[in-house]
């Protein structure tokens, strides 16, 4: 799995859309980036992943940047229920493979 | 939805004891995986199983073992117990190797305390 760097920790408002950015420049052709969230000690959830193309679900949206080094997941409204701790993961996808967990980002919404 | 089952929730044992996790994955979900995470820490992945066999294998512990039964719910045997081995343990489960980019799901762990 290809190495991934994020910030240590981002304060967002309520209300606003918080952008978490995360840097994968070693990322291969066919490893996905893969995010996901824990909310202190209760298990991994899974947010949403991507290819190359943006995608967009019913809790965040997934922007890649072309030439893929990059990318950023954004929480559109964030509330106060969205304080976690939230990792960027690239792999392969599919098969059996393990994830590699990071340091993640600390998200911290502010009332 | 259904999600991954974990149980205990918790456990509490003695140095040198042995203790028996157990993990029923998503209904379909023919893949499961076991992740530590000690305090402080985050996620650490251990061993996984699809259709019953081994398929990838991290800092899994001589001292544990694991394994995939028939109704593809796992169990993760830890012997030996050392103060260390204290964490959470979280049992992941998703659709297998037949299928592309299926996301790990988890469950709500147990936490394993050693005294």
């Amino acid at each position: 799995d290809a190495k991934t760097t994020q910030p240590t920790s981002m304060d967002c408002a309520e209300g606003r859309a918080a952008n978490l950015p995360c840097n994968h420049s070693t990322i291969s052709g066919n490893e996905y980036v893969y995010w996901y969230r824990q909310i202190h000690s209760q298990g991994p959830q899974y947010i949403i992943h991507g290819l190359k193309n943006n995608e967009t679900n019913e809790m965040a949206s997934l922007i890649i940047t072309e030439d893929r080094k990059s990318s950023t997941l954004i929480l559109p409204h964030a509330t106060l229920r969205d304080t976690a701790v939230y990792y960027c993961i690239s792999n392969l996808g599919g098969g059996a493979d393990g994830l590699t967990f990071g340091k993640g980002t600390h998200l911290i919404i502010q009332p | 939805a259904a999600g991954v089952i974990q149980s205990p929730r918790h456990l509490i044992k003695e140095k040198r004891e042995t203790a028996t996790l157990k993990c029923y994955p998503i209904p379909r979900h023919d893949t499961v995986y076991w992740y530590q995470q000690g305090p402080g820490q985050d996620p650490q992945f251990l061993i996984s199983f699809y259709e019953k066999m081994q398929s990838d294998k991290g800092s899994i512990p001589d001292r544990f073992s694991a394994q995939q039964f028939s109704d593809y719910h796992s169990e993760l045997n830890m012997s030996s117990l050392e103060l260390g081995d204290s964490a959470l343990y979280f049992c992941a489960s998703s659709l297998g190797a037949g299928f592309s980019n299926q996301p790990q799901h988890f469950g709500d762990g147990t936490r394993l305390s050693i005294l």
